[in-house]
């Protein structure tokens, strides 16, 4: 079984300035890990995704997020947001034996001040 | 494209009515999901559906009763249900490979339970 803690519930930020949004995980197999996103009153949209390869992903709306294995984390950034990021973000993993089952964080909101 | 659709949008309903919540996706994938997300917490998993049949079911109450009549719908069958089952009812989709998997969301179906 496998576990996800993002350690920040919010996350004021201004407008222009960087943001870092932290996530750890647990299991004992190897995972696949996710950054999802929830704008208010929306479903889930995929932001990114580390499935294999490049520990540095890339997603859209300028979010990346870097895979550290030996930390076991999977920090999302972005060097400058906007207004229109602020939204409810989560990271999700699922092991690689069952994709199926995806273990969520209890989110982060991401509210970006003018 | 990535999209799974949902009706209604909203829904209110008695405790004595019966109705339905639709997900549609025409990606070709063989996996489809619901999930129930209360405010300010993530998705839990109700029941998958892996080429049309029910492979995980979470120990959902029975007044919730879910149905893939094809490989593109996924329903999910109300009734008697209670105040406390008021939620954003999810959908989700994947191509259900056993490794690499990734979900697709839709934009959820807010219901309220009078």
């Amino acid at each position: 079984a496998q576990s996800v803690t993002q350690l920040d519930s919010q996350v004021p930020v201004f407008e222009e300035a960087p943001v870092e949004l932290r996530c750890n995980y647990s299991s004992s197999v190897s995972v696949y890990l996710f950054w999802y996103v929830q704008y208010p009153n929306q479903g889930l949209q995929l932001l990114l995704k580390y499935l294999s390869g490049s520990t540095l992903v890339k997603g859209i709306n300028g979010f990346e997020a870097e895979f550290n294995k030996s930390q076991t984390s999977f920090h999302l950034r972005k060097p400058s947001v906007h207004i229109s990021d602020t939204a409810e973000y989560f990271c999700a993993v699922s092991d690689q034996g069952s994709a199926r089952q995806l273990t969520f964080g209890s989110g982060t909101q991401l509210t970006v001040l003018p | 494209d990535t999209e799974v659709t949902q009706t209604p949008k909203h829904l209110v309903m008695g405790m004595t009515n019966k109705k339905s919540l639709k997900c549609e996706q025409h990606m070709g994938h063989r996996a489809m999901y619901w999930y129930k997300q209360k405010a300010k917490k993530p998705p839990e998993l109700m029941f998958v559906y892996s080429y049309e049949k029910l492979s995980i079911n979470e120990s959902v109450p029975s007044r919730f009763s879910p149905e893939c009549p094809n490989s593109s719908l996924l329903n999910l069958h109300l009734h008697a249900l209670q105040p406390e089952d008021s939620a954003l009812y999810l959908c989700a989709s994947s191509q259900d490979r056993r490794n690499r998997d990734t979900q697709y969301f839709g934009p959820g179906t807010r219901l309220t339970v009078l």
